[in-house]
């Protein structure tokens, strides 16, 4: 079982919709991360969160430590979010440990 | 500033060439990481240094891979001889200095293709 999994891997939304992408983890952490990669792209730190919430613009983060879960949130979506979104996290260290993505299609 | 620098941004090779990929770390960060991409495995961390110094290697696959950091502004990672499963895209990282700053800023990557 992988330390960071994320869910779903594939989604497919209709522009407008309310997305939610969920990453839960099962070691203890000093930060979380949420990254976004457009296709043929680099890696685009969104989000580093160690408690509660954080928005930006249409993009909100939020983490619950008791509970090991975290989610990113796409209010209104647009076709230009289309991307993989990658949950990551520092375990101790400052290294990275990565779940495996959500691939994100906005349909206009 | 202008962010981490790779080169090349793409690279085609034949098996059993020796490659070298290169990495310029943002001024003033003291850890680059090295990480591969694949779609089989996602991302991977191959390598970090702090202070030009290689603090985890583990994730280096083998050891066709060398990566070195000669001083705080310049990394190579090395793959001799490469082979076709070589086939990734391999991006380099950089974390500003200073406890608690756990943000890495990554580069575009190199896409390597060995034939």
């Amino acid at each position: 079982k992988n330390e960071v999994e994320q869910s779903p891997q594939n989604l497919t939304a209709q522009e407008g919709e309310f997305i939610t992408i969920n990453c839960s983890y099962s070691v203890g952490i000093s930060a979380l991360h949420w990254l976004q990669q457009h296709p043929g792209g680099g890696i685009v730190s969104l989000f580093m969160l160690s408690s509660g919430k954080k928005k930006h613009g249409r993009l909100i983060a939020t983490i619950n430590i008791q509970e090991k879960h975290s989610s990113l949130h796409i209010t209104a979506s647009h076709p230009r979010d289309s991307a993989v979104y990658i949950c990551a996290v520092n375990a101790g260290t400052y290294k990275y440990i990565f779940g495996t993505g959500t691939r994100l299609k906005v349909l206009a | 500033d202008a962010g981490v620098i790779q080169s090349p941004r793409h690279e085609v090779t034949e098996m059993g060439q020796e490659v070298t990929l290169r990495c310029k770390p943002i001024s003033g960060h003291d850890y680059l990481f090295w990480y591969r991409q694949t779609m089989m495995r996602g991302l991977e961390l191959l390598i970090y240094f702090n202070n030009n110094v290689p603090i985890d290697d583990s994730g280096m696959p083998e050891d066709r891979f060398s990566a070195k950091m000669p001083n705080a502004s310049f990394s190579t990672l090395k793959i001799q001889p490469s082979e076709p499963r070589d086939s990734a895209v391999y991006f380099c990282a950089s974390r500003v200095k200073g406890a608690g700053y756990n943000e890495q800023f990554f580069g575009p990557g190199t896409r390597l293709t060995v034939l």
